[in-house]
């Protein structure tokens, strides 16, 4: 079968730092990506890691290891507003062979004051 | 108007009745899909369509039938649901297939 593993909840500080990680068992792999989903709300996409390595966007990052089938979502200088759900993703085939999307059960962040 | 919409908002439906969700996308992409996303539960694709065409139909049960009449606009035809149908149905369109722009949902009940 096809899995993405992630932990159920995280919670932390306003100004900490915190990591949530996604390990995968997928029978392709064609990248890793991230999905925030405040409560309500739709899941918007916040990073992709095709390559081994880290990916900065202004206070999130996104790593990825292939050989070790994992990756993370580190959010820094956290605050109020990013108490959501976060999915980590994986797209199982290329573009041209109708890849879709298999995502993770999703984290709950909460963010305390 | 931008992005990707869906319509109704909210539904309430009997089990005996028909009903369809609309999604229009705005952006030009090449690539709709169908979500079903359950309380505590990750998205679960129902159906995706490439350029008008149905490329994957993941063992969905046939009282949901989508129809894709063009490359901008999905609707999802709900018929004789189940209680358990009730959820949040999210549409979303891609065009490199890299990052899925989602709707804001209907949220279904069945009574």
């Amino acid at each position: 079968g096809q899995s993405l593993e992630q932990p159920s909840e995280v919670t932390a500080v306003e100004g900490a730092i915190v990591q949530i990680n996604c390990t995968y068992q997928t029978s392709g792999f064609y990248g890793l990506s991230w999905y925030q989903q405040h409560d309500g709300g739709a899941p918007t996409f916040l990073s992709y890691n095709a390559l081994d390595g880290l990916e900065e966007t202004g206070r999130f990052s996104s790593f990825l290891s292939r050989s070790d089938s994992y990756g993370y979502l580190l959010l820094q200088e956290l605050q109020m507003k990013d108490s959501a759900s976060y999915f980590c993703a994986v797209r199982d085939r290329p573009d041209n062979q109708g890849g879709k999307l298999i995502f993770g059960q999703g984290t709950e962040l909460s963010v305390k004051p | 108007e931008t992005g990707v919409t869906q319509t109704p908002r909210h539904l309430v439906m009997g089990m005996t009745n028909k009903k369809s969700l609309k999604c229009e996308q705005h952006l030009g992409h090449n690539a709709m899909y169908w979500y079903k996303q359950s309380a505590k539960k990750p998205l679960e694709l129902m159906f995706v369509y490439n350029f008008k065409e149905q490329t994957e139909n993941n063992s969905v049960p046939s009282r949901f039938s989508p129809e894709c009449p063009n490359s901008s606009h999905l609707f999802l035809h709900l018929h004789t649901l189940q209680p358990e149908d009730s959820a949040l149905y999210l549409c979303a369109s891609s065009q490199a297939q890299r990052e899925q722009f989602f709707g804001p949902g209907t949220r279904l009940t069945v009574l």
